[in-house]
């Protein structure tokens, strides 16, 4: 299995709710990512948990509020979003964190904030 | 600041040509560099990874990298239009560090 599942595909929320997005890979990888990517623009990194553990945060607004379970899930926690929070959110995995360690992206969800 | 540069593009190559895509990059200590090939609405795709200075193949796909001038780049022979997308250059900055992305160039290969 080389694969790295996200769900929901699309989400549409309004500023005043609470919504999740998850993300699974079963490749044994020990480092997960959080991107977000604006249209035209390339992924920007949010967060990097690695073993587990939170290991970046690229001064991400806290209405983003990432969580890692276990070693195959990654959470990303939406509360109180603005609009220019809408993009397409990614996650990504690699056996670990940085170095020669080619990254595997997941499909991505597109979300709406209204 | 470590920057990655790609030509924003598009960049137009009849179809059967050899298109190229160049990035360079700004921090001398760079170890590892990958190309990602992403389509509209969808997420970016790994499509060759290069450590060592040289050449690369990967089937119609070649990546070369000249660490001295800080340079990698991508060929794509016999180009298809179903090879048309942007065309992401990330690059490791230094050994225990995350991924730079360069603002990717479009490609549009004409039938």
């Amino acid at each position: 299995d080389t694969e790295v599942t996200q769900t929901p595909k699309h989400l549409v929320m309004g500023m005043t709710n609470k919504k999740s997005l998850k993300c699974e890979q079963h490749m044994g990888h020990r480092a997960m990512y959080w991107y977000k990517q604006k249209a035209k623009k390339p992924p920007e990194l949010m967060f990097v948990y690695s073993y587990e553990k939170l290991s970046i945060n690229e001064s991400v607004p806290s209405r983003f509020s990432p969580e890692c379970p276990n070693s195959s899930l990654l959470n990303l926690h939406l509360h109180a979003l603005q609009p220019e929070d809408s993009a397409l959110y990614l996650c990504a995995s690699s056996t670990r964190e940085g170095g020669l360690n080619e990254q595997f992206f997941g499909p991505g969800t597109r979300l709406t904030v209204l | 600041q470590k920057e990655v540069e790609q030509n924003s593009g598009p960049l137009s190559v009849p179809e059967g040509a050899i298109a190229s895509l160049n990035c360079t990059y700004s921090d001398r200590g760079s170890q590892s560099f990958f190309w990602y090939r992403q389509y509209s609405g969808k997420s970016p795709e790994l499509i060759m990874f290069i450590y060592s200075n040289g050449d690369k193949e990967d089937g119609r796909f070649t990546a070369q990298l000249n660490k001295a001038s800080q340079y990698v780049s991508l060929l794509i022979r016999d180009s298809q239009p179903s090879d048309s997308a942007t065309y992401l250059c990330a690059v490791n900055p230094v050994y225990g560090q995350n991924f730079v992305f360069g603002p990717g160039t479009r490609l549009s290969v004409l039938p």
